[in-house]
């Protein structure tokens, strides 16, 4: 079975600090995509990466970044110099590979973050 | 703004009626996603459609049925609404074989009473 884990709940910072939210996920699969989502109080979920399962180059974005360890079934996220916008529920979500299971989506149980002034 | 758009935004019904949410996809994709999500926890799969044909379930009843239209908007239609049915419906579109990115829409929060 296909299982996403984000053990962090909730975690608080003060604005420029850094923070890493954890993902950890299982599946049986051999090819696979790893997702994270925003989701801001408005509601929407907001694509932030896609990663497939052959491709373990971390990976940059602007304050974003995202490392990759098949070896420990991970994928986390870290936020360098947190704003208070950055305030959300991040969700790290698992699909199959195919067009059948690529629009399946297993998420984790998202985790708060909140970023204080 | 992912041009994914739900109808209508909140809903209150009660145990036993049924109700129908809509989405329309963003334009160029031909399929679309539903999913459940209570309170506090993330979003759970409901079903998939491609080309107006049922693509892929998850674990929900038969009284969650959906449909797709020939211009890609969709309806997800629940039966015997029951209490527990409560939550943030969300419809998620993409390009089958394109770049696999699903692009959500605001959601419609369900009320039952």
């Amino acid at each position: 079975a296909q299982k996403v884990t984000q053990a962090q709940t909730e975690i608080s910072v003060v604005e420029k600090e850094d923070v890493t939210l954890d993902c950890v996920y299982e599946t049986r699969d051999t090819t696979y995509y790893l997702f994270w989502y925003k989701q801001p109080p408005s509601g929407e979920l907001v694509f932030l990466i896609r990663r497939n399962s052959f491709d373990e180059q971390n990976e940059i974005s602007g304050r974003y970044s995202w490392n990759f360890q098949k070896s420990t079934s991970s994928f986390n996220f870290t936020i360098t110099a947190s704003q208070v916008v950055d305030s959300a529920v991040y969700f790290c979500a698992l699909s199959g590979w195919g067009s059948s299971n690529t629009g399946k989506l297993i998420f984790g149980q998202g985790t708060t973050l909140q970023v204080k002034p | 703004e992912t041009g994914v758009t739900q109808s209508p935004t909140h809903l209150i019904k009660t145990r036993g009626q049924q109700v129908t949410l809509r989405c329309s996809s963003q334009s160029g994709h031909n399929t679309v996603s539903w999913y459940q999500q209570a309170l506090g926890q993330g979003p759970q799969f409901i079903f998939q459609y491609y080309r107006e044909e049922e693509n892929g379930r998850g674990n929900f009843p038969p009284r969650f049925s959906g449909l797709q239209f020939p211009n890609y908007s969709s309806e997800l239609n629940v039966n015997a609404l029951e209490l527990d049915d409560s939550a943030l419906y969300l419809c998620a579109s993409r390009l089958a074989g394109g770049r696999n990115e699903q692009f959500f829409g605001p959601g419609t929060r369900l009320t039952v009473l």
